[in-house]
């Protein structure tokens, strides 16, 4: 099993729609968690970074950590087709030198 | 946000020769920085880490020899692809943590092609 695992998609949907974006892992050490965007050849871009459970918002995107279920969530809400790309969760234990763990990424289509 | 820069955005080299690829962080200094591989329509995978003034970490079944890593100041590291192949085309993004944060940063990548 891999230690964090995203469903790869391709996930469409029509503008205007509520996106939700999942990572689950195994290890319950992690503590911190990130949610990056990547569109197509260029370098994934820092969306919403979370420590512990909760939730956390920004704009149109909101983060939903649930640690009790391995389970976090990226929801953006109102989708435009700008949001098109690969959506990458990342997350590390306690350790501040530990490196994050990124998951395999999800891509995703909003349609016009 | 903080920003990284990448050089070239693109090479185009020839089998046997080297690249060098460079990775700079603008406005903040890192005291750590990454580098990774990405194939198309794959993940990131995380070939070393390099922290200012020491040795880079490399991760299982990373060439250190090949790779070569050197992290000189707190805002630039390079990447040197020795002896390139045609396996060795890829997509390098190199992202950087500064010394007050623990957010990576990207690099908007190098795409390198081995003829």
């Amino acid at each position: 099993q891999k230690e964090v695992e995203q469903d790869p998609g391709p996930l469409s949907v029509p503008e205007g729609a509520i996106v939700s974006l999942n990572c689950t892992y195994s290890n319950s050490a992690f503590q911190y968690f990130m949610w990056y965007r990547q569109y197509s050849r260029k370098g994934p871009e820092l969306l919403m970074y979370t420590y512990s459970s909760g939730n956390k918002e920004d704009g149109r995107f909101t983060a939903q950590v649930d640690k009790s279920s391995k389970y976090i969530s990226l929801f953006i809400r109102d989708s435009q087709p700008s949001d098109s790309a690969t959506y990458l969760c990342a997350m590390r234990d306690r350790n501040y030198g530990q490196n994050f763990v990124f998951g395999p990424g999800t891509r995703l289509s909003v349609l016009p | 946000g903080a920003v990284v820069s990448q050089h070239p955005s693109w090479v185009i080299c020839k089998s046997g020769t080297s690249v060098k690829i460079e990775c700079r962080s603008l406005d903040f200094q890192a005291t750590t920085m990454f580098w990774y591989r990405q194939f198309p329509k794959q993940s990131l995978m995380l070939m070393a880490t390099s922290n200012e003034g020491s040795k880079a970490t490399y991760e299982q079944g990373v060439e250190k020899d090949k790779f070569l890593i050197n992290h000189a100041s707190l805002t630039l590291s390079t990447l040197t692809v020795t002896s390139a192949h045609p396996e060795d085309s890829s997509f390098y993004i190199c992202s950087a943590r500064g010394t007050s944060g623990d957010e990576q940063f990207f690099g908007p990548g190098t795409r390198l092609t081995v003829l």
